[in-house]
């Protein structure tokens, strides 16, 4: 059974209108991650909750905006998506932060903008 | 800022061949994971080093950590297609968040 788990897998959206991303994870976990993987590039990550401590990356875009109303969902907002956004999102959850324990992916969504 | 860097960035073998993917930095990392990434899904972790030297096997995978803990190595042992994907390598630098390198893209022809 699917233990991180995205929707939706595929969605497109016009230039400018606003999109939301939803994960939720089974694992109980406290970390959730969200990463943008462009074609053929590592994932980048966007920002990450701590349980509710959220934490964003300094290069991260104000176009995008995230939310953890609990330990199992974790949403990402973007604003006003521009072509350069249409990439894949990834949600990822840990145990806690570190490389002791392993990240844990959903099978992404991929956002298309035209 | 730590980085990693992976090569090569494209591999297209024939099945049953050997290789070996690198992942390389100017930092030291705590650990360093590996992750394979098929199309269309997340990645999946196949395996975590934590000690310089450590050399880890899963069947016909071989990962190692270098042993001043800025470099490791994935080796495959006589290709399959399924082994087709994109290798990731990521990092943890001492309690900051995991650092991805740009991934190796594997071909593996039947």
């Amino acid at each position: 059974d699917a233990m991180v788990i995205q929707n939706p897998r595929y969605q497109v959206t016009q230039f400018g209108k606003p999109v939301t991303l939803s994960c939720s994870q089974t694992l109980n976990h406290n970390v959730m991650y969200w990463y943008q993987q462009k074609s053929s590039q590592a994932p980048k990550l966007l920002f990450h909750y701590y349980d509710k401590d959220f934490n964003n990356e300094a290069d991260t875009p104000d176009n995008f905006q995230s939310r953890r109303p609990n330990t199992s969902f974790c949403f990402l907002d973007i604003r006003s998506p521009g072509l350069g956004d249409a990439a894949m999102y990834l949600c990822a959850t840990s145990r806690d932060r570190g490389m002791t324990g392993e990240l844990f992916f959903g099978e992404g969504s991929r956002l298309t903008v035209l | 800022t730590q980085l990693l860097e992976q090569s090569p960035q494209f591999l297209s073998i024939q099945e049953g061949e050997n290789l070996t993917v690198y992942c390389n930095s100017s930092s030291v990392f705590s650990s360093l994971q590996w992750y394979r990434q098929e199309p269309g899904e997340g990645p999946v972790l196949l395996v975590t080093v934590v000690t310089g030297g450590e050399v880890k096997k899963l069947k016909r995978l071989t990962f190692q950590f270098g042993d001043a803990r800025k470099d490791s190595s994935l080796h495959i042992t006589a290709a399959q297609p399924g082994d087709t994907g994109l290798y990731l390598c990521a990092g943890d630098g001492y309690g900051q968040n995991f650092v991805f390198g740009p991934g190796t893209r594997l071909s593996v022809l039947p």
